[in-house]
């Protein structure tokens, strides 16, 4: 199994431009994670889906930030428009969740964004 | 709500010594308990769970115990290497939680020299 997958793996850009990250988590999971690595606030839960449906979004930031899930192979993660402040590691996961699930999330290798 | 506490590092340690990684947890339910570790540029990597009372969890020389009595799920290691340098991530899930979402610890950094 590929395992998670995650790019751009870099992305630098101007402030005020959209950005959009991609994720495809492993085949036969059902939920899927998005996370934010900052040295000043750790890791943070941005939002997670179900079944391709957003379970909790409470941790999106602001506006700005919006995610999609249009089938179970693909995510996406939007930034418009982005600041500097957005700049960080931001990490995709997913997991199978369920009646005999193990809980386990796997982490994707992670897109390094730096917002100038 | 649920939350997990775990000592602040970084931890600085020489090859071949023993290692300690406190963490506790709150938790309303009946939780599975998992350690993640982070090498440098690389993401979260499973390195052992637990999912109920007195389990231990064990992988590459690493063991947690599972403590209901005390809330913890400190993580030990008898030998460190240099290769062990990361950062480590304790977590907790509701058990049978039909989300799998994730509570994270801070993380703690260990740094291991020669």
């Amino acid at each position: 199994d590929a395992g998670v997958i995650q790019s751009p793996r870099h992305e630098v850009t101007e402030m005020g431009q959209e950005v959009t990250l991609r994720c495809k988590p492993i085949s036969g999971h059902n939920s899927l994670f998005w996370y934010r690595q900052t040295m000043m606030r750790g890791l943070e839960l941005l939002i997670y889906f179900n079944n391709n449906v957003p379970i909790d979004d409470s941790g999106m930031p602001e506006d700005r930030f919006s995610a999609k899930m249009p089938n179970a192979s693909f995510s996406t993660l939007k930034i418009q428009p982005s600041e500097p402040r957005d700049s960080a590691v931001y990490f995709c996961a997913s997991s199978f969740a369920g009646r005999g699930g193990r809980n386990e999330q796997f982490f994707g290798p992670g897109t390094r964004l730096t917002v100038l | 709500g649920d939350s997990v506490t775990q000592m602040e590092g970084p931890v600085t340690l020489s090859e071949e010594a023993f290692l300690t990684i406190n963490c506790t947890y709150t938790a309303t339910g009946y939780p599975s308990l998992f350690w993640y570790v982070q090498y440098p540029g690389e993401g979260l990597q499973l390195l052992l769970k637990a999912t109920k009372a007195d389990d231990k969890g064990s992988n590459k020389g690493f063991e947690a115990t599972y403590r209901k009595e005390t809330t913890s799920f400190h993580l030990e290691k008898g030998s460190v290497q240099v290769s062990d340098s990361a950062v480590y991530f304790c977590a907790l899930s509701d058990y049978g939680g039909a989300t799998n979402k994730l509570i994270f610890g801070t993380g703690t950094l260990l740094a291991v020299q020669p």
